[in-house]
Protein backbone atom coordinates (compact mmCIF):
# COMPACT_ATOMS: atom_id res chain seq x y z
CA UNK A 1 0.00 0.00 0.00
CA UNK A 2 1.44 3.52 -0.69
CA UNK A 3 1.62 6.02 1.54
CA UNK A 4 1.38 9.66 1.90
CA UNK A 5 3.73 11.34 -0.66
CA UNK A 6 4.17 15.25 -1.16
CA UNK A 7 5.59 17.09 -4.05
CA UNK A 8 7.94 18.82 -3.96
CA UNK A 9 10.36 17.45 -1.81
CA UNK A 10 12.62 20.85 -2.02
CA UNK A 11 11.34 24.37 -2.92
CA UNK A 12 12.84 27.21 -2.95
CA UNK A 13 10.97 30.74 -3.63
CA UNK A 14 12.07 34.77 -2.60
CA UNK A 15 10.66 36.75 0.22
CA UNK A 16 6.94 38.00 -0.84
CA UNK A 17 6.74 34.98 -4.05
CA UNK A 18 4.02 31.92 -3.26
CA UNK A 19 4.70 28.98 -2.44
CA UNK A 20 2.32 25.39 -3.71
CA UNK A 21 2.85 22.66 -1.58
CA UNK A 22 0.78 19.53 -2.66
CA UNK A 23 -0.35 16.04 -0.87
CA UNK A 24 -1.51 12.50 -1.54
CA UNK A 25 -3.05 10.49 0.54
CA UNK A 26 -3.16 7.00 1.01
CA UNK A 27 -5.91 5.46 -0.65
CA UNK A 28 -9.22 5.64 1.76
CA UNK A 29 -8.27 8.33 3.96
CA UNK A 30 -10.68 11.20 3.73
CA UNK A 31 -8.86 13.62 6.15
CA UNK A 32 -5.43 15.75 4.81
CA UNK A 33 -3.71 17.45 7.92
CA UNK A 34 -1.15 19.71 7.52
CA UNK A 35 1.90 20.80 9.95
CA UNK A 36 4.99 23.10 9.90
CA UNK A 37 8.24 21.86 11.09
CA UNK A 38 10.75 24.69 11.74
CA UNK A 39 14.42 23.74 12.21
CA UNK A 40 14.58 21.95 15.63
CA UNK A 41 10.76 22.96 16.71
CA UNK A 42 7.91 20.30 17.07
CA UNK A 43 5.22 20.30 14.81
CA UNK A 44 2.92 23.39 14.53
CA UNK A 45 -0.51 22.45 13.62
CA UNK A 46 -1.87 24.28 10.15
CA UNK A 47 -4.71 22.75 8.48
CA UNK A 48 -7.31 19.86 8.62
CA UNK A 49 -9.36 18.92 5.20
CA UNK A 50 -12.19 16.07 5.65
CA UNK A 51 -14.24 14.91 2.53
CA UNK A 52 -13.32 18.58 0.50
CA UNK A 53 -14.14 20.85 3.27
CA UNK A 54 -11.83 22.56 6.23
CA UNK A 55 -12.71 21.73 9.50
CA UNK A 56 -9.87 23.01 11.28
CA UNK A 57 -7.40 25.81 11.00
CA UNK A 58 -4.27 26.43 13.67
CA UNK A 59 -3.17 29.99 14.54
CA UNK A 60 -1.46 30.75 11.32
CA UNK A 61 -2.28 34.29 9.39
CA UNK A 62 -4.72 34.21 6.31
CA UNK A 63 -1.87 34.14 3.86
CA UNK A 64 -1.91 30.22 4.73
CA UNK A 65 -4.14 28.45 2.99
CA UNK A 66 -5.36 25.64 1.04
CA UNK A 67 -7.65 23.34 -0.70
CA UNK A 68 -9.00 19.58 -0.56
CA UNK A 69 -9.87 18.07 -4.28
CA UNK A 70 -12.38 15.43 -4.76
CA UNK A 71 -9.69 12.96 -4.72
CA UNK A 72 -9.11 13.56 -1.29
CA UNK A 73 -5.39 15.04 -2.49
CA UNK A 74 -4.83 18.33 -0.63
CA UNK A 75 -2.35 21.33 -2.04
CA UNK A 76 -0.84 23.93 1.00
CA UNK A 77 -0.87 28.08 -0.11
CA UNK A 78 1.95 30.06 1.12
CA UNK A 79 1.23 33.78 -0.22
CA UNK A 80 3.53 36.66 0.44
CA UNK A 81 6.35 34.51 1.64
CA UNK A 82 8.21 35.14 4.60
CA UNK A 83 11.65 34.54 5.66
CA UNK A 84 10.25 32.87 8.87
CA UNK A 85 8.14 30.85 6.66
CA UNK A 86 11.35 28.66 5.91
CA UNK A 87 10.11 24.90 7.31
CA UNK A 88 9.23 21.45 6.45
CA UNK A 89 5.68 21.22 5.76
CA UNK A 90 4.23 17.90 6.90
CA UNK A 91 1.22 16.62 5.47
CA UNK A 92 -0.52 13.60 7.10
CA UNK A 93 -3.61 11.88 5.91
CA UNK A 94 -6.08 9.98 8.18
CA UNK A 95 -9.09 7.12 7.79
CA UNK A 96 -12.64 8.33 7.77
CA UNK A 97 -14.09 8.61 11.58
CA UNK A 98 -10.52 8.46 13.03
CA UNK A 99 -8.08 10.72 14.75
CA UNK A 100 -5.03 8.11 13.30
CA UNK A 101 -2.79 10.38 11.04
CA UNK A 102 0.27 9.10 8.62
CA UNK A 103 3.11 11.64 8.08
CA UNK A 104 4.37 12.08 4.17
CA UNK A 105 8.09 12.71 3.93
CA UNK A 106 7.55 16.40 3.81
CA UNK A 107 8.43 19.63 1.39
CA UNK A 108 11.50 21.47 2.65
CA UNK A 109 10.53 25.07 1.90
CA UNK A 110 13.46 27.43 1.67
CA UNK A 111 12.64 31.55 1.53
CA UNK A 112 15.31 33.66 0.44
CA UNK B 1 1.01 29.34 24.90
CA UNK B 2 2.60 25.63 24.66
CA UNK B 3 -0.11 23.06 24.99
CA UNK B 4 2.15 20.01 25.67
CA UNK B 5 5.40 20.63 27.28
CA UNK B 6 7.76 17.48 26.71
CA UNK B 7 10.97 16.75 28.58
CA UNK B 8 13.97 16.16 28.38
CA UNK B 9 14.81 17.44 25.17
CA UNK B 10 17.64 14.81 24.64
CA UNK B 11 18.39 11.22 26.07
CA UNK B 12 21.47 9.50 26.00
CA UNK B 13 20.54 5.51 27.26
CA UNK B 14 22.85 2.74 27.38
CA UNK B 15 21.77 -0.08 25.09
CA UNK B 16 19.48 -2.42 26.62
CA UNK B 17 18.40 0.43 29.44
CA UNK B 18 15.11 1.87 29.73
CA UNK B 19 14.55 5.11 28.07
CA UNK B 20 11.70 7.09 29.33
CA UNK B 21 10.33 10.61 27.85
CA UNK B 22 7.06 12.68 29.30
CA UNK B 23 4.75 14.95 28.32
CA UNK B 24 2.27 17.15 30.39
CA UNK B 25 -0.36 19.10 29.14
CA UNK B 26 -3.26 21.39 30.35
CA UNK B 27 -6.29 21.14 28.54
CA UNK B 28 -8.83 18.70 29.72
CA UNK B 29 -10.30 18.82 26.39
CA UNK B 30 -8.22 16.50 25.35
CA UNK B 31 -8.86 13.22 24.40
CA UNK B 32 -6.20 11.33 22.55
CA UNK B 33 -2.75 11.30 23.01
CA UNK B 34 0.08 9.56 20.31
CA UNK B 35 3.54 9.28 20.09
CA UNK B 36 5.45 9.74 17.29
CA UNK B 37 9.13 8.68 16.21
CA UNK B 38 10.83 10.69 13.61
CA UNK B 39 14.12 9.89 11.54
CA UNK B 40 15.82 12.32 9.80
CA UNK B 41 15.03 13.27 6.32
CA UNK B 42 11.65 11.52 6.91
CA UNK B 43 8.05 11.98 8.33
CA UNK B 44 6.80 11.16 11.84
CA UNK B 45 5.72 7.64 12.29
CA UNK B 46 2.88 6.50 14.86
CA UNK B 47 4.08 4.52 17.26
CA UNK B 48 1.70 4.19 19.93
CA UNK B 49 -1.71 6.23 21.01
CA UNK B 50 -3.90 6.06 24.03
CA UNK B 51 -7.05 7.30 25.33
CA UNK B 52 -7.72 9.09 28.71
CA UNK B 53 -9.59 5.95 29.99
CA UNK B 54 -6.75 3.95 30.54
CA UNK B 55 -3.53 4.01 32.50
CA UNK B 56 -1.48 1.89 30.57
CA UNK B 57 -0.75 0.27 26.95
CA UNK B 58 1.64 -1.52 25.84
CA UNK B 59 2.88 -2.53 22.38
CA UNK B 60 6.12 -4.55 21.96
CA UNK B 61 8.43 -2.53 23.58
CA UNK B 62 6.92 0.57 24.08
CA UNK B 63 4.67 1.53 27.01
CA UNK B 64 2.72 4.87 27.37
CA UNK B 65 1.92 5.52 31.42
CA UNK B 66 -1.25 7.89 31.52
CA UNK B 67 -1.57 10.10 34.26
CA UNK B 68 -5.39 11.95 33.83
CA UNK B 69 -5.26 13.43 37.46
CA UNK B 70 -1.89 14.59 36.94
CA UNK B 71 -2.77 15.52 33.45
CA UNK B 72 0.87 13.51 32.37
CA UNK B 73 1.92 10.68 29.82
CA UNK B 74 4.48 8.95 29.15
CA UNK B 75 6.86 7.02 27.03
CA UNK B 76 8.81 4.02 27.99
CA UNK B 77 11.07 2.30 25.29
CA UNK B 78 12.39 -1.04 26.97
CA UNK B 79 15.54 -2.75 26.08
CA UNK B 80 16.76 0.05 24.13
CA UNK B 81 18.07 -0.59 20.43
CA UNK B 82 20.69 1.75 18.60
CA UNK B 83 18.00 1.47 16.10
CA UNK B 84 15.58 3.48 18.43
CA UNK B 85 17.49 6.54 17.65
CA UNK B 86 15.61 9.01 16.61
CA UNK B 87 13.49 12.53 17.27
CA UNK B 88 10.13 11.62 19.53
CA UNK B 89 7.13 13.60 19.56
CA UNK B 90 4.26 13.23 21.61
CA UNK B 91 0.85 14.91 21.00
CA UNK B 92 -2.37 15.63 22.26
CA UNK B 93 -5.76 15.60 20.27
CA UNK B 94 -9.09 17.12 20.68
CA UNK B 95 -12.18 15.93 19.63
CA UNK B 96 -12.07 18.32 16.79
CA UNK B 97 -9.08 17.11 15.20
CA UNK B 98 -6.95 19.51 16.10
CA UNK B 99 -3.13 18.20 17.58
CA UNK B 100 -0.71 20.07 19.66
CA UNK B 101 3.08 18.16 19.48
CA UNK B 102 5.46 18.14 21.69
CA UNK B 103 8.94 19.94 20.61
CA UNK B 104 10.69 16.39 20.69
CA UNK B 105 13.06 14.18 22.34
CA UNK B 106 16.17 13.18 20.65
CA UNK B 107 17.59 9.55 22.03
CA UNK B 108 20.58 8.35 21.17
CA UNK B 109 20.76 4.99 22.36
CA UNK B 110 25.02 3.76 22.74
CA UNK B 111 26.07 0.60 20.97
Amino acid sequence: EAGVTQSPTHLIKTRGQQATLRCSPISGHTSVYWYQQALGLGLQFLLWYDEGEERNRGNFPPRFSGRQFPNYSSELNVNALELEDSALYLCASGPPGRETQYFGPGTRLLVL
Amino acid sequence: QQQVKQSPQSLIVQKGGISIINCAYENTAFDYFPWYQQFPGKGPALLIAIRPDVSEKKEGRFTISFNKSAKQFSLHIMDSQPGDSATYFCAAGDNFNKFYFGSGTKLNVKP
